[in-house]
């Protein structure tokens, strides 16, 4: 398997309930990014790790956790979530974070809170 | 002020014709990168060109080009002969700052419609 998986594709979950997002990567990349795509609305860069180390988080709500337990793993832990967190949550990889690094997305989780 | 400005919300271009899909960015950073991405129906974004803002050349990249105007802080997308294929949300993007200080900012996307 090659390039930037995503699973699962959609959820469907409760404000009550606890799922987790997980993307893998086959590229060797060390950067590996979150990103949350509402209708009608920018792409939100979330949470940034390279190396396994988290870098960036754009001030996202404490009821999205992530973890990078190594290079080609990325999770979204989500719990206690609001309706309007409803939205395609895009992971992503690069061979580095740097200002010069395209971005290898995947296909996506599309995420509906009732 | 928005980062990165797409005016176009949706365009329709016959098939062969080339398409122009306009970006315009606002930064005081002298070093930053642009992008496109296409983003398809089935949801992932793909790469399409970058144009770093030193470079001194447009960007080409196979049917794709980047018609960079720096003093207008434009960087327009040109697609030559459109394709069925190329039907799909485009976006435009903005990295700005320093390794382990980037920023990374979309625009609201441009739907492209090719018509046979």
């Amino acid at each position: 398997e090659t390039g930037v998986t995503q699973t699962p594709r959609h959820l469907v979950m409760g404000m009550t309930n606890k799922k987790s997002l997980k993307c893998e990567q086959h590229l060797g990349h060390n950067a590996m990014y979150w990103y949350k795509q509402s209708a009608k609305k920018p792409l939100e860069l979330m949470f940034v790790y390279s190396l396994e180390e988290r870098v960036e988080n754009n001030s996202v709500p404490s009821r999205f956790s992530p973890e990078c337990p190594n290079s080609s793993h990325l999770f979204l832990h989500l719990h206690t979530l609001q309706p309007e967190d409803s939205a395609l949550y895009l992971c992503a990889s690069s061979p580095a974070t740097g200002v010069y690094n395209e971005q290898f997305f995947g296909p996506g989780t599309r995420l509906t809170v009732l | 002020a928005q980062k990165i400005t797409q005016t176009q919300p949706g365009m329709f271009v016959q098939e062969k014709e080339a398409v122009t899909l306009d970006c315009t960015y606002d930064t005081s950073d002298p070093s930053y990168g642009l992008f496109w991405y296409k983003q398809p129906s089935s949801g992932e974004m793909i790469f399409l060109i970058y144009q770093g803002s030193y470079d001194q050349q447009n960007a080409t990249e196979g049917r794709y080009s980047l018609n960079f105007q720096k003093a207008r802080k434009s960087a327009n997308l040109v697609i030559s002969a459109s394709q069925l294929g190329d039907s799909a949300m485009y976006f435009c993007a903005m990295r700005e700052g320093h390794f382990g200080n980037e920023k990374l900012t979309f625009g609201t996307g441009t739907r492209l419609t090719i018509i046979p």
